[in-house]
């Protein structure tokens, strides 16, 4: 069965550059969530996307937006990194209306900034 | 204020015998999911298991089963027959809510499974 794609899987990024991390969910799910996990820490809700548009927001740092496009893909765009945001990025996605609404995620993509 | 606790940090078991992984949550959403992942070393989060604040049956999936007690706020995770390969950082969640919420994770617990 298909699974969540993420790209890249590594990053290595210098202080106050930019990154633009990609997601593109499983087939037919219509609801795509952002997650930070930093190191030895439990995943963190960045914001998420039904059917192309913000649903809900959590712990996403000014510096950071996202969007879903039409096609369902959704970016990640970090701009002014900083130490602190060395960390995997989890992208997430669900199904609206199938029971559980269970969240698969991708691989992840690990982000180390110098 | 947490969420979701896990108590057991880290946890040991025999190859074979069976484990449990401690969740409580807290929630005053009459609705609402919980779910447990497993991490392992390569990074991955994969989902083990769902159950819902609804169901009158505890889930089970395989070798996995969750000790649902509901007056209590406790989702226990048992491990049944567990493999090498079941070493791995485990995490319960909560989805409050009926759709399209963020899951709130707990701290998680590390398991080692020893031959």
């Amino acid at each position: 069965a298909a699974g969540v794609i993420q790209s890249p899987r590594h990053l290595i990024k210098e202080k106050r550059e930019t990154a633009t991390l990609k997601c593109y969910p499983i087939p037919r799910h219509d609801t795509v969530y952002w997650y930070q996990q930093g190191p030895g820490q439990d995943p963190q809700f960045l914001i998420s996307f039904y059917e192309k548009m913000q649903s809900d927001k959590g712990s996403i740092p000014d510096r950071f937006s996202a969007q879903q496009f039409s096609d369902y893909h959704s970016e990640l765009n970090m701009s002014s990194l900083e130490l602190g945001d060395s960390a995997l990025y989890f992208c997430a996605s669900s199904s609206t209306g199938v029971h559980q609404e269970t969240q698969y995620f991708g691989p992840g993509t690990r982000l180390l900034v110098l | 204020a947490q969420k979701i606790t896990q108590t057991q940090p880290g946890m040991f078991v025999q190859e074979k015998e069976a484990v449990t992984l401690d969740c409580t949550y807290d929630t005053s959403d009459p609705s609402y999911g919980l779910f447990w992942y497993k991490q392992p070393s390569s990074g991955e989060m994969i989902f083990l298991i769902y159950q819902g604040s609804y169901d009158q049956q505890n889930a089970t999936e395989g070798r996995y089963s969750l000790n649902f007690q509901k007056a209590r706020k406790s989702a226990n995770l048992v491990i049944s027959a567990s493999q090498l390969g079941d070493s791995a950082m485990y995490f319960c969640a909560m989805r409050e809510g009926n759709s399209g919420y963020a899951l709130n994770f707990g701290k998680g617990t590390s398991l080692l499974v020893t031959p």
